[in-house]
């Protein structure tokens, strides 16, 4: 049974399109994150969401926009995709709180941008 | 604002060869610290974590201490193994903002 799980694994699309990718943890976490891990496994945080509030905001293009309908879901839109959005996108959730802990990542989404 | 440095790789190693990967951070507060693992084709891992200083985080023959002085927080294994290659990360976290280092690909050769 799959902790942190997110579709679709893999992405192809082209420049222009708009597109998601969801996210949903079993766990009964409080807080979920969205992480950009680029070609050379660079990986940065995106947003994170606690409760269904938006916690953090990196400096992140308009273009990319969170939606978390409930605590267990984050999904993330893309809209106007360019070349440089091609990356693997993990989310992840932990507890939350003062001692955040460990983060329960999902498997990725890699998308493809042509 | 908080950050991460971690050694450059990547690093390739004999098997049963020691094993180091530095880490050090920069952190306003009193983070918990951690390394997490990436296997091939997978998400991150948790591979141990230390929450306050001079605390010790290990498992599975890794280890890592919480150093305040030198602000450190090196991955250390005695004996690697083929089943260690992965990209190995330092993380560091105050409340819910959990920040990565660069990553460090570590490939053991048998």
């Amino acid at each position: 049974d799959t902790a942190v799980s997110q579709t679709p694994k893999y992405l192809v699309t082209q420049m222009g399109n708009d597109k998601s990718i969801k996210c949903e943890q079993n766990l009964g976490h409080d807080t979920m994150y969205w992480y950009k891990q680029d070609s050379k496994k660079f990986l940065k945080i995106m947003f994170s969401y606690n409760n269904k509030e938006l916690i953090i905001n990196e400096t992140v293009p308009n273009r990319f926009s969170p939606k978390s309908p409930d605590k267990a879901h984050l999904n993330l839109h893309i809209n106007s995709l360019e070349l440089g959005d091609s990356a693997v996108y993990f989310c992840a959730s932990s507890h939350g709180g003062k001692d955040t802990g460990e983060l329960f990542f999902g498997e990725g989404s890699r998308l493809t941008v042509l | 604002g908080n950050s991460v440095t971690q050694m450059e790789g990547p690093v390739t190693l004999s098997e049963e060869a020691f094993l180091t990967i530095n880490c050090t951070y920069t952190a306003t507060g009193y983070p918990s610290l951690f390394w997490y693992v990436q296997y091939p084709g997978e998400g991150l891992q948790l591979l141990l974590k230390a929450t306050k200083a001079d605390d010790k985080g290990s498992n599975k023959g890794f280890e890592a201490t919480y150093r305040k002085e030198t602000t450190s927080f090196h991955l250390e294994k005695g004996s690697v193994q083929v089943s260690d290659s992965a990209v190995y990360f330092c993380a560091l976290s105050e409340d819910v903002d959990m920040r990565f280092g660069a990553g460090t690909r570590l490939t053991v050769k048998p």
